[in-house]
């Protein structure tokens, strides 16, 4: 079954430190990945997206991708507690157009 | 850039009634459209997607009877709920792609309620 899997949370991070969320994935086919924040009640926004090995970083946000392990994680830096919300993970799966979304992983930044 | 629109924000029906669903895409042509749909404390679930003048694409398990898609133009999608009953209630996000990138920038979502 193609899936993407994110631990549910609660993370909880102090204000400053970073946060670290991760993501795993089941099909190897899978080219297209993106990180979207979700605050209770409104739509995902998306934070970035990234497609190849290694690392992406836009301002305090650093998106890392490792095919052959077959998981993508994001890193926030300098944590704000306007950071606290659900970051989606979502994949587009080998062969298909939308998103196959991950549960979600509840982060709470501590002022 | 990237605004997607939702129109209405929030609707309560009875059971039995219709509800349409507009979704537009605000600064730039959206060649292909998608709609999700988000139940309390769980994540989005792709329902269908559209590419503008063609028939939708359901996801297994959507009924496409009852979830009519509608995607007349490069920046206008519509869903109808048809004959919506309790279990219908949730959260309907549509999202859009340009054409050369697989993006998807989402509206605002259309919390509906049916009594």
């Amino acid at each position: 079954q193609k899936e993407v899997e994110q631990n549910s949370g609660p993370l909880s991070v102090p204000e400053g430190a970073i946060a670290s969320l991760n993501c795993t994935y089941s099909d190897r086919g899978s080219q297209s990945f993106f990180w979207y924040r979700q605050y209770s009640g409104k739509s995902p926004e998306l934070i970035m997206s990234i497609y190849s090995n290694g690392d992406k970083e836009d301002g305090r946000f650093t998106a890392q991708l490792n095919k052959a392990s077959q998981y993508v994680s994001l890193l926030i830096r300098d944590s704000q507690p306007s950071d606290s919300a659900t970051y989606l993970c979502a994949v587009i799966i080998g062969g298909a157009d939308g998103l196959t979304f991950g549960k979600g992983t509840h982060l709470i930044i501590q002022p | 850039g990237a605004v997607v629109s939702q129109h209405p924000s929030r609707v309560i029906c009875k059971s039995g009634t219709s509800v349409k669903i507009e979704c537009r895409s605000l600064d730039f042509q959206a060649t292909t459209m998608f709609w999700y749909r988000q139940f309390p404390k769980q994540s989005l679930m792709l329902m269908a997607t559209s590419n503008e003048g063609s028939k939708a694409t359901y996801e297994q398990g959507v009924e496409k009877d009852k979830f009519l898609i509608n995607h007349a133009s490069l920046t206008l999608s519509t869903l109808t709920v048809t004959s919506a009953h309790p279990e219908d209630s949730s959260f309907y996000i549509c999202s859009a792609s340009t054409g050369g990138t697989d993006t998807q920038y989402f509206g605002p979502g259309t919390r509906l309620t049916v009594l």
